[in-house]
């Protein structure tokens, strides 16, 4: 398996609130992912990262940022949360800028009341 | 653009049944296919993949074949166990650019 670590594993939190989600990896890949997964729509991308620093917008990226200051660690952050962001989030990693297999996290689910 | 098409569930069979999963896409280019399985409360598994035309993958005894002329990346497996109880996703992805496109999942249901 590779090794994607996602912190926390299960969040509540109030609208309005400031929440940052992690991925960490140990493979050293150059490429990670947010996604969210909701009923109905599968898996949306929010933001993906290409290099340290380096980041781009998804389908799905209004009300989220991202920053990657090291290769092992993508931090998602809500900075107002808002009950439409009520969603299980994976973090993916690639290896090669020529496309490749992504690998996915465990998951984090998210409940904003 | 790019997108992924598949067969909305859920999909309900006995054990040892022959299962059929449709995957269509569509690309400008010249993607790679995947099929990816989810378990409860789980992220997503590689299944398994194809990266040019007529490429087979298998994987536990799971295989789709790479069709270009169909556009499609269809599913099989010729006897299904409970234990493939799961929502199986198919995705390509854009050479170059390192992105994904998945389908909306299928969920897998087997009954002993």
């Amino acid at each position: 398996d590779a090794g994607i670590t996602q912190s926390p594993r299960h969040k509540v939190t109030e609208t309005g609130t400031p929440v940052t989600l992690r991925c960490h990896q140990t493979e050293n890949h150059r490429y990670m992912y947010w996604y969210r997964q909701d009923p109905g729509h599968g898996l949306r991308l929010i933001h993906y990262s290409y290099g340290v620093k380096d980041t781009d917008k998804g389908e799905v990226s209004d009300g989220y940022s991202v920053s990657r200051s090291k290769t092992e660690d993508f931090l998602l952050t809500l900075e107002s949360a808002t009950s439409s962001q009520t969603s299980v989030y994976f973090c993916a990693i690639s290896g090669r800028g020529e496309t490749d297999t992504q690998y996915f996290g465990p998951g984090t689910r998210l409940t904003v009341l | 653009g790019d997108s992924v098409t598949q067969m909305e569930g859920p999909v309900t069979l006995s054990e040892e049944a022959f299962l059929t999963i449709n995957c269509t896409y569509t690309a400008t280019g010249y993607p790679s296919l995947f099929w990816y399985v989810q378990y409860p409360g789980e992220g997503l598994q590689l299944l398994l993949k194809a990266t040019k035309a007529d490429d087979k993958g298998s994987n536990k005894g799971f295989e789709a074949t790479y069709r270009k002329e169909t556009t499609s990346f269809h599913l099989e497996k010729g006897s299904v166990q409970v234990s493939d109880s799961a929502v199986y996703f198919c995705a390509l992805s854009d050479r170059g650019f390192n992105k994904f496109y998945f389908g909306s999942g299928t969920k897998l249901n087997v009954k002993p």
